[in-house]
C-alpha cells in the first residue's frame, strides 16, 4: 500500500483565494482525520470522519473551512477565502477503528500551505 | 478536555546514551497512548501504541510504558544513535467509541550528538 497520499505537497496562494487540499486514505481504513500543525499551536484536530460521515468537526476554526468525504477513498479540505493565518502544514491521517480494537494511525506527508 | 504535555521541549544527548522522554495527560480515561516520530519537514511515523490495558510495548531499542493512574507515559530509547534525532510526539486517544480522536503533546525535539 502506498500509504496515505496527500496533494499538493506545497501550496502558495494569495489571500482571498480558495484552497483545496486532497487526501487518499489507506484502502480498508474506515476513519479519516484532518490535522493542522503550526509552531505556536502544535498539532490540532480539525475534523474526523468515520465511514465517510463527519463525526467531530469542533476543531474547524471557522466557516471558511469545510471538509468532505464523498467516498471511502477520497477527502478534501477547503479554505475559502484563505487568510495568512491559515499558513500551516495540514496532515491527513487514516485508521481502522472498530469496537475494542484500534490499529493505529497512518499519517500522510502533509501539505505545506503558505498564504501571502 | 484532554491535555497532553511533553517535557522537556528539547533534549541533546551524546551518542550511545540511554534516554527517557516524558509524556503526561490530564484525563486517565484513554483508549490508548501512541508515540510518533516526526523528522523535519516530514509527516508523522507511528512508533508504538499502548492499549489502555497494557503497561508497556517494545520495538527494537524503543520501550514505551503507560501508567494510567498517574497520567504518565515514557519512551525509553536505548543506545541512542544520530539517526534517532527527530521530534517525538505522544498522543492520547479518547475512550469514546464513535468519536475517537488523538490529542497530541507539543513534542520533544531530540538531538543525538555524534
Amino acid at each position: 500500500d502506498a500509504g496515505v497520499i496527500q496533494s499538493p505537497r506545497h501550496e502558495v496562494t494569495e489571500m482571498g483565494q480558495e484552497v483545496t487540499l486532497r487526501c487518499k486514505p489507506i484502502s480498508g481504513h474506515n476513519s479519516l482525520f484532518w490535522y493542522r500543525q503550526t509552531m505556536m499551536r502544535g498539532l490540532e484536530l480539525l475534523i474526523y470522519f468515520n465511514n465517510n460521515v463527519p463525526i467531530d468537526d469542533s476543531g474547524m476554526p471557522e466557516d471558511r473551512f469545510s471538509a468532505k468525504m464523498p467516498n471511502a477513498s477520497f477527502s478534501t479540505l477547503k479554505i475559502q477565502p484563505s487568510e495568512p493565518r491559515d499558513s500551516a502544514v495540514y496532515f491527513c491521517a487514516s485508521s481502522f477503528l472498530a469496537s475494542g480494537y484500534d490499529y493505529g494511525y497512518t499519517f500522510g506527508s502533509g501539505t505545506r500551505l503558505t498564504v501571502v | 478536555k484532554q491535555e497532553v504535555t511533553q517535557i522537556p521541549a528539547a533534549l541533546s544527548v551524546p551518542e550511545g546514551e540511554n534516554l527517557v522522554l516524558n509524556c503526561s495527560f490530564t484525563d486517565s480515561a484513554i483508549y490508548n497512548l501512541q508515540w510518533f516520530r516526526q523528522d523535519p519537514g516530514k509527516g508523522l511515523t507511528s512508533l508504538l501504541l499502548i492499549q489502555s490495558s497494557q503497561r508497556e510495548q517494545t520495538s527494537g531499542r524503543l520501550n514505551a510504558s503507560l501508567d494510567k493512574s498517574s497520567g504518565r507515559s515514557t519512551l525509553y530509547i536505548a543506545a541512542s544513535q544520530p539517526g534517532d534525532s527527530a521530534t517525538y510526539l505522544c498522543a492520547a486517544e479518547d475512550l469514546n467509541f464513535g468519536n475517537e480522536k488523538l490529542t497530541f503533546g507539543t513534542g520533544t525535539r531530540l538531538t543525538i550528538i555524534p
